[in-house]
């Protein structure tokens, strides 16, 4: 089956301590991105990757940081996170660009 | 700059009711538009999608035009169904240099028995 997996799906952490949230896609995509959800604010895009070794910034990239080194994998890090990350973060893939886009089912994080 | 604004809700239908949820868009180009669907507990799905002027996306008894004169591109459905409740994203996309989609801020769609 064609999807986008996350892990964890949720996850409650203290102010500093560095996480990892995995993204996989096996739908051999070009394009993979994260976003962030917040209520009122919609979708906000914090880093894209056009493709391996190729990663940009979107609008809301302080505080994480991203790698790309296998196709597949796409995995967002947060070094010292704090309280304002607090969201529900969402990574997608698509074939080629940021068009149509496939989404995981969403990792909820509390910082608490 | 480039920017989504869609109706604010929650928009609350009874079955069988008809649905619009309007989008307007300000771009410096040609977007691309889409509709996502979000259902509860999951994360987005495409759609519906216009990629120039006229083009009328359509899937799942949802129906938007690309009306590049008032630059909107509103959501409509003849007859909504509990299963249809949602968020509803409206967003656009230029390509190119921006690669990104831009994503209005959701509706939600409240469907009743």
């Amino acid at each position: 089956e064609a999807q986008v997996t996350q892990n964890p799906r949720y996850l409650i952490t203290v102010t500093g301590k560095k996480l990892t949230v995995t993204c996989s896609q096996n739908m051999n995509h070009e394009y993979m991105s994260w976003y962030r959800q917040d209520p009122g604010l919609g979708l906000r895009q914090i880093y894209y990757s056009m493709n391996v070794e190729v990663t940009d910034k979107g609008d809301v990239p302080e505080g994480y940081k991203v790698s790309r080194k296998e196709k597949r994998n796409f995995p967002l890090i947060l070094e010292s996170p704090s309280p304002n990350q607090t969201s529900l973060y969402f990574c997608a893939s698509s074939p080629w660009g940021p068009y149509e886009q496939y989404f995981g089912p969403g990792t909820r994080l509390t910082v608490t | 700059g480039n920017s989504v604004t869609q109706m604010e809700g929650p928009v609350t239908l009874s079955e069988e009711a008809f649905l619009t949820i309007n989008c307007t868009y300000t771009a410096t180009g040609y977007p691309s538009l889409f509709w996502y669907v979000q259902y509860p507990g999951e994360g987005l799905q495409l759609l519906l999608k216009a990629t120039k002027a006229d083009d009328k996306g359509s899937n799942k008894g949802f129906e938007a035009t690309y009306r590049k004169e008032t630059t909107s591109f509103h959501l409509e459905k003849g007859s909504v169904q509990v299963s249809d409740s949602a968020v509803y994203f409206c967003a656009l996309s230029l390509g190119g240099a921006t690669n990104k989609l831009i994503f209005g801020t959701g509706t939600l769609l409240a469907v009743q028995p």
